[in-house]
């Protein structure tokens, strides 16, 4: 099946430190990325829809000053957490979708543990 | 709008029994369906997907799932528990042709009873 990895698996940062997080599709190319967020033991929230070359759309509630996402190339997506605080502490995880359109489907990411300190 | 409901928080099944987790979901057209699975600090494993066809669908490890049009069921089971099976259950949902956006249930921990 297809591949997604996500780098790093787990970073720790300062109060007002970014940070960027990174998934990349190893073995497809990835027309659409996603990235979720999940708190401990709930369900996953989808922060963000990124098609390559465009600019991601948010969901309602998610702020795009604060979660940046890029996603230059058909393989790769950043999500960077700007001047991070305790409260944005999670775990992040991102999936991406390829071009056939008609049976779609996510591959997820290992996830990224961020702890904001 | 699309939803999907896990009814139960946790299920308890021992050992060798099987065990059920239940889904229900709702969409306006053809739904296409998902279970993963998900181990602590870990991402989501792909189990199973229903597209269209039977209804019983085969997927990973055992698992197996019975899409039911007709109570908008799509119930994760397994004829036999083992203990690897203990983890996060996510139901999932999304409409045909519409965009990729899928929509998890709120999942079920599975805990199996040695």
């Amino acid at each position: 099946g297809a591949v997604v990895s996500q780098h790093p698996s787990w970073v720790i940062c300062k109060s007002g430190t970014s940070v960027k997080i990174e998934c990349r599709s190893l073995d497809f190319q990835a027309t659409t990325m996603f990235w979720y967020r999940q708190f401990p033991k709930q369900s996953l929230m989808l922060m963000a829809t990124s098609n390559e070359g465009s600019k991601a759309t948010y969901e309602q509630g998610v702020e795009k000053d604060k979660f940046l996402i890029n996603h230059a190339s058909l393989t790769l997506s950043t999500l960077t957490v700007t001047s991070a605080h305790p409260e944005d502490s999670s775990f992040y995880i991102c999936s991406a979708s390829g071009s056939s359109r008609t049976y779609n489907e996510q591959f997820f990411g290992p996830g990224t543990r961020l702890t904001v300190l | 709008a699309q939803s999907v409901a896990q009814p139960e928080d946790q299920v308890n099944v021992a050992e060798g029994n099987p065990l059920t987790v239940k889904c229900t979901y709702s969409v306006s057209g053809n739904p296409y369906l998902f279970w993963y699975v998900q181990y602590p600090n870990r991402g989501l494993q792909f189990l199973l997907k229903y597209i269209t066809g039977d209804n019983l669908v085969k997927g990973s490890y055992g698992f197996e799932a019975e899409f039911n049009k007709s109570q908008t069921s799509f119930h994760l089971k397994k004829p036999s528990a083992l203990v690897s099976d203990s983890a996060l259950y996510f139901c999932a949902v999304r409409e045909w042709n519409r965009d990729d956006k899928i929509i998890f249930g709120k999942g079920t921990r599975l805990h199996i009873l040695p």
